[in-house]
């Protein structure tokens, strides 16, 4: 089982600020790294699956940054709405594994 | 389009109750099929994966099982369950590709008492 760690573990909000969160992961044996978003009573939802170095991806107001030689990817949320609230989850998978090794999410809510 | 069906979406069991979770996946053929469990405070934790028909490859010790009679069904059991077996219980597919992208069912809320 392959360390992913996410930071904060919850994030309170207010609708327009902008917010980040911090996935970081083994650095060895880099294969991808998958954000997904998580709203409750739904199931996980793919935003980004990042595979270089340096890649950033971009969808509306979420994007997201990867550097694998350090192990980290960070998501950011501009203009943050409550629609955006749910958990966010970061994966790794290395090229070592077979399947993805989730951290255990960070929970963002937005209050208008 | 593919779909991933999950049933039942939530069950209270007793300790010592046998367990069948069933996940069926509509639209794509030979999928890599996944089951994870949440469980409160943690993060998603794998606890099968199968590549194919009959071949099931399990991650952590458990009195779980897992069966794949046909290509796009996964079947989650235990004859037996525990306390700690109470979480939430995700099935998810994927294909052989370069982005590993996963597509998750609707999950199942286990609750043992």
């Amino acid at each position: 089982i392959l360390n992913v760690e996410q930071s904060p573990q919850s994030l309170h909000v207010q609708e327009g600020d902008s917010t980040n969160f911090t996935c970081s992961f083994p650095s060895s044996n880099f294969y991808a790294l998958h954000w997904y978003r998580w709203e409750t009573a739904k199931s996980p939802e793919a935003l980004f699956v990042m595979t270089l170095n340096g890649d950033e991806k971009k969808k509306g107001r979420i994007s997201a940054t990867l550097n694998t030689k350090e192990g980290y990817s960070y998501l950011y949320i501009k203009g943050s709405q409550p629609e955006d609230s749910a958990t966010y989850l970061c994966a790794f998978y290395s090229n070592s594994g077979y399947a993805l090794n989730f951290g255990k999410g960070t929970s963002l809510l937005v209050t208008p | 389009s593919q779909t991933i069906h999950q049933w039942p979406a939530t069950l209270v069991q007793p300790v010592g109750s046998p367990l069948s979770l069933e996940c069926t996946v509509e639209g794509t053929s030979n999928p890599n099929l996944y089951w994870y469990r949440q469980a409160a405070g943690r993060g998603l934790q794998l606890l099968f994966y199968s590549v194919g028909i009959g071949q099931i490859s399990s991650e952590v010790p458990q009195n779980l099982s897992a069966s794949r009679p046909q290509d796009r069904q996964f079947i989650l059991s235990s004859k037996k369950l525990l306390l700690s077996d109470s979480g939430f219980y995700l099935c998810a597919w994927d294909t052989t590709g370069l982005s590993y992208e996963q597509y998750f069912g609707p999950g199942t809320r286990l609750t043992v008492t």
